[in-house]
């Protein structure tokens, strides 16, 4: 499973809050993914990063922001949830160029 | 732009084997992956295979890669029930980025 945690696993929020989702990885990897999977779209490529305080947008970055203050912890803001932003987050590592995803984390925006 | 396609569906009994095709425009990266997603679970890295081979067996499954044709296949001998899933074909975009097919949801009926 290539280290990788995500927290919360499930919650649900309501409209206009800040939620911020976690991603842990114990093994030093230096390329982290957020992805979103949705029906329809199949998963999409949210944000990543390459290193400490280095991140790039991915595909659908709009709402989304990120910060990566140590290796091991990629951690993903909605700065005010909406919700188009339902769905499920998946974080994401670079290991030797293959790519391993963490179990998932669901968010229902109400 | 750079896209992946895949059947949606496929079904099969118990015993045979199952084949999952998948087509892309463009590839652009070392390697081609399969991934596995059971109801309610993040994605698991079932296979992958480099660019540059033209088959990968490992015990039940086998990648086939025809570069000239941009074609990608699974092949699972031996289906089981617990091969349920859905199957997602995941190529490298030009931009280092992953292109992900939509997922073939395979059944196993008994």
């Amino acid at each position: 499973d290539a280290g990788i945690t995500q927290s919360p696993r499930h919650k649900v929020t309501e409209t206009g809050t800040p939620v911020t989702l976690r991603c842990h990885q114990t093994e030093n990897h230096r390329y982290m993914y957020w992805y979103r999977q949705d029906p329809g779209h199949g998963l999409r490529l949210i944000h990543y990063s390459y290193g400490v305080k280095d991140t790039d947008k991915g595909e659908v970055s709009d709402g989304y922001s990120v910060s990566r203050s140590k290796t091991e912890d990629f951690l993903l803001t909605l700065e005010s949830a909406t919700s188009s932003q339902t769905s499920v987050y998946f974080c994401a590592i670079s290991s030797g160029g293959i790519i391993y995803f963490g179990e998932g984390s669901w968010l229902t925006v109400v | 732009g750079e896209d992946v396609e895949q059947s949606l569906f496929l079904s099969v009994r118990e015993g045979d084997s199952s084949v999952i095709n998948c087509t892309y425009t463009d590839s652009s990266s070392t390697y081609l992956y399969w991934y596995k997603q059971e109801p309610g679970a993040g994605l698991q890295l079932l296979t992958y295979i480099f660019s540059n081979m033209d088959m990968k067996q490992d015990q039940r499954l086998t990648v086939l890669l025809n570069k000239k044709d941009k074609h990608l296949s699974l092949r699972i001998a031996d289906t089981q029930t617990g091969d349920s899933a859905i199957y997602f074909c995941v190529v490298g975009g030009s931009q280092g980025n992953l292109i992900f097919g939509k997922g073939t949801k395979l059944s196993v009926k008994p």
